[in-house]
C-alpha cells in the first residue's frame, strides 16, 4: 500500500521553538517537496529534492532547513528565524529524474500552530 | 506576482449540472497543467492532467481544455455530485523544472 506520509497531523508549538515536520514515502520517488499553504492562498513552494543528498530552495525557504539523507525522507525543520510559521505543510513526492511530465502526489499534510 | 490565477474564490453549482472552473496563466514556458482536488485538512489529490501539445484531455466526468493563444485552461465537471465539493487547484509548471506553480484555488461547492 504505496503512499506519503505526514506526522503528526496536529502539531502545536510555542513561539522560539524550532520544531521537525515528518514527511516519509513508499513510492520510490525520487523527488520530494514541501509546500506551505495559508488560507485563500495557493500553496508555495518551500524546499525540493531531486535527489538523496540534494535539495534546492523553493519560493519561500526564509526560516525552513531540510534534510534528504535517504530516498524514503525528507523532513522539514521550521526554525524560530521564520516570522509566521503557523500554516498547513505539505509534503509530496514524484518520480522525478528525467520522466516527463512529472506529476506530484502530496501526504495529508501537517498542520501547525505557533502558541 | 502571481503567474497562475484562479479569479473565482468559489462558485456554486447544482447537483447534475455543469461545472466550470478556470485558470489563467501568464508564463508562455509553461507546457504542462494539472489539475488537484483537496478537501479541508486534507493533502490535494490529483485529478487530471494535460500537456501544451493537447487543447483537451478527458479522464470520466472530467475534461480539462487548454487554450494556449489565451493562456486559459479550465475544468469541467459534468455531471456535478455533492462529493465534488472541495477546493480545486490549478497548477501548472516548465517541464522537466520539477517545480509547480499553484493557483489560489476555487472553492466549489454543489448543492443537492
Amino acid at each position: 500500500d504505496g503512499g506519503i506520509t505526514q506526522s503528526p497531523k496536529y502539531l502545536f508549538r510555542k513561539e522560539g521553538q524550532n520544531v521537525t515536520l515528518s514527511c516519509e514515502q513508499n513510492l520510490n520517488h525520487d523527488a520530494m517537496y514541501w509546500y506551505r499553504q495559508d488560507p485563500g492562498q495557493g500553496l508555495r513552494l518551500i524546499y525540493y529534492s531531486q535527489i538523496v543528498n540534494d535539495f534546492q530552495k523553493g519560493d519561500i525557504a526564509e526560516g525552513y532547513s531540510v534534510s534528504r539523507e535517504k530516498k524514503e525522507s525528507f523532513p522539514l525543520t521550521v526554525t524560530s528565524a521564520q516570522k509566521n510559521p503557523t500554516a498547513f505543510y505539505l509534503c509530496a513526492s514524484s518520480i522525478g529524474g528525467l520522466v516527463n511530465p512529472d506529476t506530484q502526489y502530496f501526504g495529508p499534510g501537517t498542520r501547525l500552530t505557533v502558541l | 506576482d502571481q503567474q497562475v490565477k484562479q479569479n473565482s474564490p468559489s462558485l456554486s453549482v447544482q447537483e447534475g449540472r455543469i461545472s466550470i472552473l478556470n485558470c489563467d496563466y501568464t508564463n508562455s514556458m509553461f507546457d504542462y497543467f494539472l489539475w488537484y482536488k483537496k478537501y479541508p485538512a486534507e493533502g490535494p489529490t490529483f485529478l487530471i492532467s494535460i500537456s501544451s501539445i493537447k487543447d483537451k484531455n478527458e479522464d470520466g466526468r472530467f475534461t480539462v481544455f487548454l487554450n494556449k493563444s489565451a493562456k486559459h485552461l479550465s475544468l469541467h465537471i459534468v455531471p456535478s455530485q455533492p462529493g465534488d465539493s472541495a477546493v480545486y487547484f490549478c497548477a501548472a509548471a516548465v517541464q522537466g523544472a520539477q517545480k509547480l506553480v499553484f493557483g489560489q484555488g476555487t472553492r466549489l461547492t454543489i448543492n443537492p
